[in-house]
């Protein structure tokens, strides 16, 4: 198994563009989320999904969207770009508790 | 919602040396996980620990639930133990996110 796979790596983005962030998981777990990492800080909720066609808001969700079509697949889309979404994101998958990280895509807002 | 607060914030030992994590939360919960996040950003599950104590090799952890707090033992540390060590709870079931805390930055000289 792959695991949790994210893409692209890396990204930098201008003020105002827009741009989907991918997230696969082959465990056929029900449960995803989105995560955002600031700078010397932990982890903090964007959004997640309790199975597909399921999505709702964690704790920071203003400025992104997501959708889930399929168990497998949980993108997260940016609208319009701005400097404070500079961060890095990750995906993550679980079954019951315990959750599984994607790598982790760095973004940059200029 | 739930606090999560972890001690110390920043560690540094020579190799060979133990160290003691500490993680404390402000309710009770159904989920705590611990991660060691890389030099490299990967996020890696450690334990999966809402209550007891586990051994993985040179890591252990205990989580006290009753009294709402959680250690993370490393022994004879070796330098690829650097990097930020995550507590992250869960107060309700699966479908809620993990609640991070800032993380704990290890640092193994040789």
């Amino acid at each position: 198994n792959a695991g949790v796979t994210q893409t692209p790596k890396f990204r930098i983005l201008k003020i105002g563009q827009s741009m989907t962030l991918q997230c696969t998981q082959d465990m056929n777990h029900n449960y995803m989320y989105w995560y955002r990492q600031d700078p010397g800080m932990g982890l903090k909720l964007i959004y997640y999904s309790v199975g597909a066609g399921i999505t709702d808001k964690g704790e920071v969700p203003n400025g992104y969207n997501v959708s889930r079509s399929t168990t497998e697949d949980f993108p997260l889309r940016l609208e319009l770009a701005a400097p404070s979404q500079t961060s890095v994101y990750f995906c993550a998958s679980s079954y019951e508790a315990t959750q599984y990280f994607g790598p982790g895509t760095r973004l940059t807002v200029l | 919602g739930i606090q999560v607060e972890q001690s110390p914030p920043d560690l540094i030992l020579q190799e060979g040396a133990n160290s003691t994590l500490r993680c404390n939360f402000s309710d009770s919960v159904n989920n705590l996980q611990w991660f060691h996040q890389n030099p490299w950003g990967q996020l890696i599950n450690l334990f999966y620990i809402p209550s007891g104590t586990k051994q993985n090799g040179r890591l252990s952890a205990t989580t006290v639930a009753t009294e709402r707090y959680s250690l993370l033992y490393i022994s004879s540390s070796q330098t690829t133990d650097s990097g930020v060590y995550f507590c992250a709870v869960q107060k309700g079931g699966g479908a809620d996110g993990l609640t991070f805390g800032k993380g704990t930055h290890l640092i193994i000289q040789p």
